[in-house]
Formats: C-alpha cells, sequence, structure tokens
C-alpha cells in the first residue's frame, strides 16, 4: 500500500481561473470522496466517486466537478474560481462498504 | 442545529496526562457512525478510532479511547499518556447511515491540542 498522494501541494490561482486537483489512492479503493477544508473550519463533503460515477455530493455548486479513473487515480476540478475557494482540499477513499477513509495531505489552493 | 459539535476550540495538556476532548452529535438515523481523526500541521487527517452506533462496547485503540454515551449523543476521545506528537487539532466526524451509505462524513469544527514538556 502507497497511501493517498495528492498534487499539487500548494498553487495559487486568480479569481475566474479554472484548477485541476489531482489525487492517487490505494490500489483496490474503488470509492474516493473529496472534501474541501476552509482555514479554521473542519472539512466539509465535497461529492464522491464509486466506480468512475458520482454517487454522493453535498452542497457545493456545479463548478465544482470530479472525475475517478479505472487506475484509482481521480480529479477534482473547480471553474470560474472564487475568493472564498482558497481552502485546503482533501482526497479520501476506502474500499466499498468499509469503515475509514484514508486520507491525502490535501492540496491548498488560494485564490486571488 | 449543528450535526458535530466540539466545544472546545484550544487545550493545553500535560506530558504523560490523560486529556479528554469533547464531541457531541445530533442525527435521527438509528445507523452512524463516529470518527476521530488527528491533522497535524502537514494537514493530512489521520484516523484514530471508530465507533459504530450499535457496537456496545467502547472503541479503544492503544492509547486512544472513545467515551461512547449514546443517549447523551456524545463520543468523547480520551487520549492517555500524552506525548509531544499528539500536539496537533483533533476532528470529530459521523458518517449517517450503514457503511453502503457512503463516504460522506459530517466534521466538527476540531479541537486544538498541545501537549506542553
Amino acid at each position: 500500500e502507497t497511501g493517498v498522494t495528492q498534487s499539487p501541494t500548494h498553487l495559487i490561482k486568480t479569481r475566474g481561473q479554472q484548477v485541476t486537483l489531482r489525487c492517487s489512492s490505494q490500489s483496490g479503493h474503488n470509492t474516493v470522496s473529496w472534501y474541501q477544508q476552509a482555514l479554521g473550519q473542519g472539512p466539509q463533503f465535497i461529492f464522491q466517486y464509486y466506480r468512475e460515477e458520482e454517487n454522493g455530493r453535498g452542497n457545493f455548486p456545479p463548478r465544482f466537478s470530479g472525475l475517478q479513473f479505472p487506475n484509482y487515480s481521480s480529479e477534482l476540478n473547480v471553474n470560474a474560481l472564487e475568493l472564498d475557494d482558497s481552502a485546503l482540499y482533501l482526497c479520501a477513499s476506502t474500499f466499498s462498504g468499509a469503515n475509514v477513509l484514508t486520507f491525502g495531505a490535501g492540496s491548498r489552493l488560494t485564490v486571488l | 442545529a449543528q450535526k458535530i459539535t466540539q466545544t472546545q476550540p484550544g487545550m493545553f495538556v500535560q506530558e504523560k496526562e490523560a486529556v479528554t476532548l469533547d464531541c457531541t452529535y445530533d442525527t435521527s438515523d438509528p445507523s452512524y457512525g463516529l470518527f476521530w481523526y488527528k491533522q497535524p500541521s502537514s494537514g493530512e487527517m489521520i484516523f484514530l478510532i471508530y465507533q459504530g452506533s450499535y457496537d456496545q462496547q467502547n472503541a479503544t485503540e492503544g492509547r486512544y479511547s472513545l467515551n461512547f454515551q449514546k443517549a447523551r449523543k456524545s463520543a468523547n476521545l480520551v487520549i492517555s499518556a500524552s506525548q509531544l506528537g499528539d500536539s496537533a487539532m483533533y476532528f470529530c466526524a459521523m458518517r449517517e447511515g450503514p457503511r453502503a451509505a457512503g463516504n460522506k462524513l459530517t466534521f466538527g469544527g476540531g479541537t486544538r491540542v498541545l501537549v506542553k514538556p
């Protein structure tokens, strides 16, 4: 097992731009979820993918979208960036039906 | 109403002493899971302990134990024999519904723990 790795670790964008964040899950983890953690707050659920399809979404607008690939990697895409999108974005993966999520170290996005 | 409430924004604890972190939750679902995660400054969320709503015994994992009081809807984390490496943010989280419901966790606001030598 190699854990969950995320890239990039830090990035800076300007308002209105688009960003893609990437996540590589542990082999066999067929479920991936993404969380947004604003500074000083707990993480908030964005959405979940199972077998390459979205099957759960939190209170986030459609400009937040994702993809999951057969090789256990996934992406979070955010269009039309806003200042409030500045946050740590965490990827978490697990086996379907398992209890525990394994989190990556996150991608810290700053929107200027 | 908040689904997960952590009332202690920050705590100091002396090395080798025990510390209790409070967590209360709110759900009407009879099946749920409660989690504690540790987040050091590096950002990664590290799983510590899990308690299922139907579990009869309080969960324990090494120096971590969960004081589960279902009627009071509380799930406090106890860290025994604190170590300097325990300094971090601690988050309580809940999954509503059975495991098959997926991986949507609702997190509290966290408690920052600083262990003093």
